[in-house]
Parts: structure tokens; sequence; C-alpha cells
């Protein structure tokens, strides 16, 4: 079975400093991994995806994540933190054996971005 | 494009009542739609897989009965919620993943925010 672990359910940064956003997957398959990012009262919005190709994967908004498949991690980070980018973030892997891939979530990090 | 709506985006009812939750992709087809359940500051769990002109499939727990699943065409499903009750109440949310794309990327819609007296 795959799971999602992300290791911390909140995170505070200083405007300006690194954004590290930890997750850890398990999988028995080669895994299709995903970072969403959901604002108060809004839809998730994808930050980027690892469908095994690169293993340094940009996203938008200045995000990126490494597949690191002997640590089975795939860590979101962004150089600089902003303002805007207060919000939870959402670590998700693909189970691709179901045939209908379906997703199963992490349980969540929120992120709180200090003035 | 891969756009997700969801209507209503808010709706209040009281308990014993149905309510009727749409999912609409609005520019791609979508035989398979999914839906998810998110509590106050927890995780999105799925609920169930709507497939476009079959029965959808549950998740263990869910009951098929109290969340009806219709999947009527390539661009709509919808989730009625029967005989509610206050601990029905929740954001729920569908996504779908773009027919033909070849890649396993869900679009998710906005949500509906149920609130049940």
């Amino acid at each position: 079975a795959q799971s999602v672990t992300q290791l911390d359910s909140h995170v505070s940064v200083s405007e300006g400093t690194p954004v590290l956003l930890r997750c850890n997957y398990s999988s028995s398959y080669s895994p299709s991994l995903f970072w969403y990012v959901q604002h108060p009262n809004k839809g998730l919005q994808l930050l980027l995806k690892y469908t095994s190709a690169a293993t340094l994967v940009k996203g938008i908004n200045g995000f990126e994540a490494e597949f690191k498949k002997s640590e089975t991690s795939f860590h979101l980070t962004k150089p600089s933190a902003h303002m805007s980018d207060a919000a939870e973030y959402f670590c998700v892997v693909s189970d691709r054996n179901s045939g209908t891939y379906k997703y199963i979530f992490g349980t969540g990090t929120r992120l709180k971005v200090l003035a | 494009g891969a756009v997700v709506s969801q209507h209503p985006s808010r709706v209040i009812c009281k308990s014993g009542t149905s309510v009727k939750i749409e999912c609409r992709s609005l520019d791609f087809q979508a035989t398979t739609m999914f839906w998810y359940r998110q509590f106050p500051k927890q995780s999105l769990m799925l609920m169930a897989t709507s497939n476009e002109g079959s029965k959808a499939t549950y998740e263990q727990g869910v009951e098929k009965d109290k969340f009806l699943i219709n999947h009527a065409s390539l661009t709509l499903s919808t989730l009625t919620v029967t005989s509610a009750h206050p601990e029905d109440s929740s954001f729920y949310i569908c996504s779908a993943p773009r027919d033909g794309q070849g890649t396993d990327t869900q679009y998710f819609g906005p949500g509906t925010r149920l609130t049940v007296l």
C-alpha cells in the first residue's frame, strides 16, 4: 500500500527566508508525487509533480521539490518566502496500482510567514 | 484550461433533508471523477470514485446509500447527501483527471461547504 507522511503539521518562517516542507512516501511501485497548495476557502492548486522524469522538479511561484528514492522523500523548498505563500500544503502520492490513479493525501502542513 | 467547477459553493440545510452537489469539468472530458471530504484543519479523504456510465466505487467505510453519486455525462458528476445530519457537515471537494492526457494529474474543484443544522 502507498502512503505519505508530512513530518510537520505547522511551519513558520520569516518573509524572505527559505521554506522547507518535508514529505516522505511509501510505495511498492514507481510513484507519481505531487504538491498541492490550498489557500483559505479556495480550491487546491497544483504546485508541481514528479512522474519519473527529472528528479528535481520545478513548479510555480518559485517552488521546487527533489525526488530522492534512497530517502523516499519529496521535500518542497522555496529559496525566499513571501507573505502570499501562507497556506496549507499537501503532499500527494498517486496510486497507480489501482488503475484509477487515486490520490493519497498527506495530513498537510500549514505554512505561516512572518513579516 | 482544465477547470473544474462545483455548485453550490456553500449550502446550509436542515437535518433530514437531502442536498445535491454538482461537479463539472468545464473545458475537458472526464470519464472518472473523485469525491473527497475535508474536515476543518484536516486532510482530504477520498470518499468515492465516480465513473461515467457505471456505478461509483466507494471507499471503505463510506455509505453508498447515504452518499449517492451519479456520473451523468463526461463533464458532470453529482453527489447527493441523503437525509443529512449535522455530522455530515464538511467541505466536499471533487476532482477529475483529463481524459486522454496520459498523466495522473487531477484538477480540483473549489469545494462545497455543507452545514447541516
